[in-house]
């Protein structure tokens, strides 16, 4: 079964605040993403990454940084974070030999006040 | 640049019919890849099922299937007596098949409520 795992799950934060959501999977999958959720939206890619070092930008990057510091780890990075940053943010990993099928991690709830 | 809409926003059924959700997609691509997923109550995101646009039959898991109409940019989900495990958000997602990208794209999703 494919593993995707976040933290954390919870966070409150300040405006202005530093925060980091990681995630790891266990699945050797060697394509890993960040979306993150709001109502109406849907999901929307802020960043992506094809494997160790390598990040793609996505849709929605203003405001986040991401690193892929090994295959299994991928960290999104809110340097200043901001309430238009109140989201669920959710991590995935995929790869080809799973045809590319995303497997979801939990969700990390940020609230920035 | 592709896009994925979905514009039901909320269906309510009872148990044990059928229900229909829609989605169209934009792509300029000749290949592509469609998929759907479920997200439970708890904040779940689960894979259903997928079509790949070069295929013609329709996928089928479960009791999901596609109806996957080309010319019209077109991929339904139906899912067949339904349960109140059913009542969920679903989302439609899409990839397209360039070498450069494998990020989905998503709708917004389609809320559906089953009752008894």
């Amino acid at each position: 079964e494919a593993a995707v795992t976040q933290s954390p799950r919870n966070k409150v934060t300040v405006t202005g605040g530093n925060v980091t959501l990681s995630c790891r999977q266990t699945n050797s999958h060697n394509y890993m993403y960040w979306y993150r959720q709001d109502t109406g939206h849907g999901l929307r890619l802020i960043h992506y990454s094809y494997g160790a070092g390598n990040l793609q930008i996505g849709d929605v990057p203003d405001g986040y940084k991401a690193t892929r510091t090994t295959q299994e780890d991928f960290f999104l990075l809110l340097e200043l974070a901001s309430p238009s940053q109140t989201s669920l943010y959710f991590c995935a990993s995929s790869d080809p030999s799973s045809g590319n099928t995303l497997y979801f991690g939990e969700g990390s709830r940020l609230i920035v006040v | 640049a592709q896009k994925v809409t979905q514009t039901q926003t909320s269906i309510s059924v009872v148990e044990k019919t059928t229900v229909t959700m829609d989605c169209v997609y934009e792509t300029r691509d000749s290949s592509y890849f469609l998929f759907w997923y479920k997200q439970t109550a708890s904040g779940e995101i689960v894979f259903l099922i997928r079509q790949d646009s070069y295929k013609k039959e329709n996928a089928t898991v479960g009791h999901y299937s596609l109806n996957f109409q080309k010319p019209k940019s077109s991929i339904g989900l139906i899912i067949t007596a339904t349960q109140i495990e059913d009542s969920a958000v679903y989302f439609c997602a899409m990839r397209e098949g360039y070498q450069g990208g494998r990020a989905l794209i998503f709708g917004t999703g389609t809320t559906v409520s089953v009752s008894p």
